[in-house]
């Protein structure tokens, strides 16, 4: 089984609608869990970190579930520059606390 | 906003020859990090580097590789004979904290050096 694994898509989004999208992760010592953008051929860029509560940061929603090891995005109102690879990104727990798995990323296209 | 920056954007060469791929970390930053991307394929990591030494480092992180902060400013990854199979885009990151802490601290990545191995 993958560390961290992502539905690739894409998922084609009409500008304004909502999309949403999970991640799993299989080791149950992960600590801390994050959505990366990257758009292509570009670096990855912090979205935002995910903790147990579930946060928000304005159109985005991130949600974590320990229980079934998962975590998920959620973008409302999506705008066109929205369009990216969201990756999901799980340390490997307080061990190992620099190496971090990345999933292969779920494509998020907005159309007009 | 501070930035990692990493130089060259590009670089080109040719199989068994030595790379030296530079990085300037953010300024006030404690933990440095080099990770790649093959083409099409998902980010890996690589190594981990605190307090002037390697923290962790992955299976790809063989004798071929080796990293250094020669300054108190520069962090740099040589590989020493560079494969074919090496050919990717390599993220040097830096953080100011671990992830272990509460409000962990993110890392941020540089814009990626483009290394072609023919």
């Amino acid at each position: 089984r993958k560390e961290v694994e992502q539905d690739p898509g894409p998922f084609n989004v009409p500008e304004g609608a909502t999309v949403a999208f999970n991640c799993t992760y299989s080791n149950s010592a992960s600590q801390s869990f994050f959505w990366y953008r990257q758009d292509c051929r570009k670096e990855p860029k912090l979205l935002m970190s995910v903790y147990s509560s579930g946060n928000e940061d304005g159109r985005f929603t991130a949600q974590l579930n320990r229980a079934s090891q998962y975590i998920s995005l959620l973008i409302r109102d999506s705008k066109l520059s929205d369009s990216a690879t969201y990756l999901c990104v799980v340390n490997r727990g307080a061990d190992s606390w620099g190496k971090l798995q990345f999933g292969a990323g779920t494509q998020v296209v907005v159309t007009p | 906003e501070p930035e990692v920056t990493q130089t060259p954007s590009h670089q080109v060469t040719q199989m068994g020859q030595e790379v030296i791929l530079r990085c300037v970390p953010i300024s006030n930053h404690l933990y440095f990090y080099w990770y790649r991307q093959i083409l099409g394929q998902k980010v890996e990591f690589l190594v981990s580097f605190y307090n002037n030494e390697i923290s962790e480092k992955s299976e790809i992180f063989d004798d071929q590789f080796s990293v250094e902060r020669p300054d108190g400013s520069n962090f740099t990854l040589k590989i020493r004979s560079t494969k074919l199979e090496d050919s990717a885009m390599y993220f040097c990151a830096s953080s100011r904290g671990t992830w272990v802490q509460p409000n962990n601290s993110p890392l941020h990545f540089g814009n990626g050096t483009r290394l072609t191995v023919t």
